[in-house]
């Protein structure tokens, strides 16, 4: 059975930083392209990073751009996302989600379709 | 303001058949494929239509996908109380981005 296991977040004040890890399990991680996605309170989902399987490849949202960065551990089976100069409207419920085996076209990875999601993981940036 | 444009709500009653509109550009589902998601009250997001038209193993086939030119729908026949739920429809954009519409929060009458 596929298993996202996000941890990591919590209370942080603005201007700080986080670490959030996703555990995965039940698949060939190192061959799937994976993302990171964002809800804030009572909002829509917003789409953040992705990386390919190799980790050669990474997107970020233009509001993420700099401060955040995605990176993965395949030997370890586990994604990362980095959260530097933490804003209160980074306040979200953070969940991670497994992509399509990654394929190379045009020099692009796409990481869509997300087809496995974790339970998410909360970060309140708050002072 | 999502780049991908959903109505915000859609209603109806048990056994109808309903549908939600998803309106992008040519940098996103004019030129990539179209994805829905499902969400439950309190739950994480579940794949729901992937490719424009293709259902995960074990999606009713209740539930339906399209596509034409920069515009996607989820259709939803035989509607149940269980459907309720938020709706998204997402994209790959060629400036390198994931992108989602707004969400649809659909009632069950």
């Amino acid at each position: 059975e596929v298993q996202l296991l996000e941890s990591g977040g919590g209370l942080v004040q603005p201007g700080g930083s986080l670490r959030l890890s996703c555990a995965a399990s039940g698949f060939t991680f190192s061959s799937h392209a994976m993302s990171w996605v964002r809800q804030a309170p009572g909002k829509g989902l917003e789409w953040v990073s992705a990386i390919s399987g190799s980790g050669d490849y990474t997107y970020y949202a233009d509001s993420v751009k700099g401060p955040f960065t995605i990176s993965r551990d395949n030997s370890k089976n586990t994604l990362y996302l980095q959260m530097n100069s933490l804003r209160t409207d980074d306040t979200a419920v953070y969940y991670c989600a497994k992509g399509p085996p990654s394929v190379t076209i045009f020099g692009v990875v796409i990481p869509l379709p997300m087809d496995v999601w974790g339970q998410g993981t909360t970060v309140t940036v708050s002072s | 303001q999502s780049v991908l444009t959903q109505p915000p709500s859609a209603s109806g009653t048990p056994g109808q058949r309903v549908t939600i509109s998803c309106s992008g550009s040519s940098s996103n589902i004019g030129g990539n494929l179209v994805n829905w998601y499902q969400q439950l009250p309190g739950t994480a997001p579940k794949l729901l239509i992937y490719s424009n038209n293709q259902r995960p193993s074990g999606v009713p086939d209740r539930f339906s996908g399209s596509k034409s030119g920069t515009s996607a729908s989820l259709a939803i026949s035989g509607l149940q109380s269980e459907d309720e739920a938020d709706y998204y429809c997402a994209a790959w954009d060629d400036n390198l981005k994931g992108v989602f519409g707004g969400g649809t929060k659909l009632t069950v009458l």
